[in-house]
């Protein structure tokens, strides 16, 4: 499975961008880039995931650089209730459809 | 969007015991569901895949006779952790993915945490 990596941590002040850099340089060309985020105690969300192009959605908006090695997911207003650990993900296009976490990147939104 | 529910949200058991966890998808049909294990503080690990019907699949490294998982409807797995010790303690956490929509959009359950006393 393609790796991915990201920053441990990052901070954001409330209703202020964020933007979270995900590195996959070994990504193969039908992999998609999937977004979750996991807040304390509970299973992860589903957050956005693409392709090729950019995508947009009532959470988030994917950025998804020209040759597909890394990605960008950006939350346009920080709220408090966004603080969690962001995962970035690159699921293969084999039936199964698994996902395999990687370390993910903690944010804190400071009010 | 769709729901997913596990049964218990916590537990706690002696050493030696069998515990079952349940995992439902509540508005759509599962094909697919997954089952993790997440320690404190660390990220989620893939346990296996359990197709409707048929055998799970699990990944290296994870005992399945130690972590049983039936997968008997297209609206419920269990994972019976058996003969329990207290490193088996942890966070699991299954997801359920719509066959029918043609979606890989994962539906994750809220977790269940297990303590082996």
């Amino acid at each position: 499975d393609a790796k991915t990596t990201q920053p441990n941590s990052m901070e954001s002040n409330e209703e202020e961008p964020v933007h979270l850099p995900c590195n996959h340089s070994t990504i193969s060309g039908t992999d998609y880039i999937h977004w979750y985020r996991q807040l304390p105690s509970q299973g992860p969300e589903y957050v956005i995931h693409g392709l090729t192009s950019n995508v947009n959605n009532r959470m988030a908006s994917l950025a998804i650089a020209e040759d597909r090695k890394s990605s960008t997911l950006i939350l346009h207003r920080a709220t408090l209730r966004d603080a969690a650990v962001y995962y970035c993900i690159l699921r293969g296009s084999s039936n199964t459809g698994k996902l395999i976490f990687g370390q993910g990147t903690t944010l804190q939104v400071k009010p | 969007g769709a729901v997913v529910s596990q049964h218990p949200s916590r537990v706690i058991c002696k050493s030696g015991t069998s515990v079952k966890i349940e995992c439902r998808s509540l508005d759509f049909q599962a094909t697919t569901m997954f089952w993790y294990r997440q320690f404190p503080k660390k990220s989620l690990m893939l346990m296996a895949t359990s197709n409707e019907g048929s055998k799970a699949t699990y990944e290296q490294g994870v005992e399945k006779d130690k972590f049983l998982i039936n997968h008997a409807s297209l609206t419920l797995s269990t994972l019976t952790v058996t003969s329990a010790h207290p490193e088996d303690s942890s966070f699991y956490i299954c997801s359920a993915r719509d066959g029918t929509s043609g979606s890989y959009e994962q539906y994750f359950g809220p977790g269940t945490r297990l303590t082996v006393t």
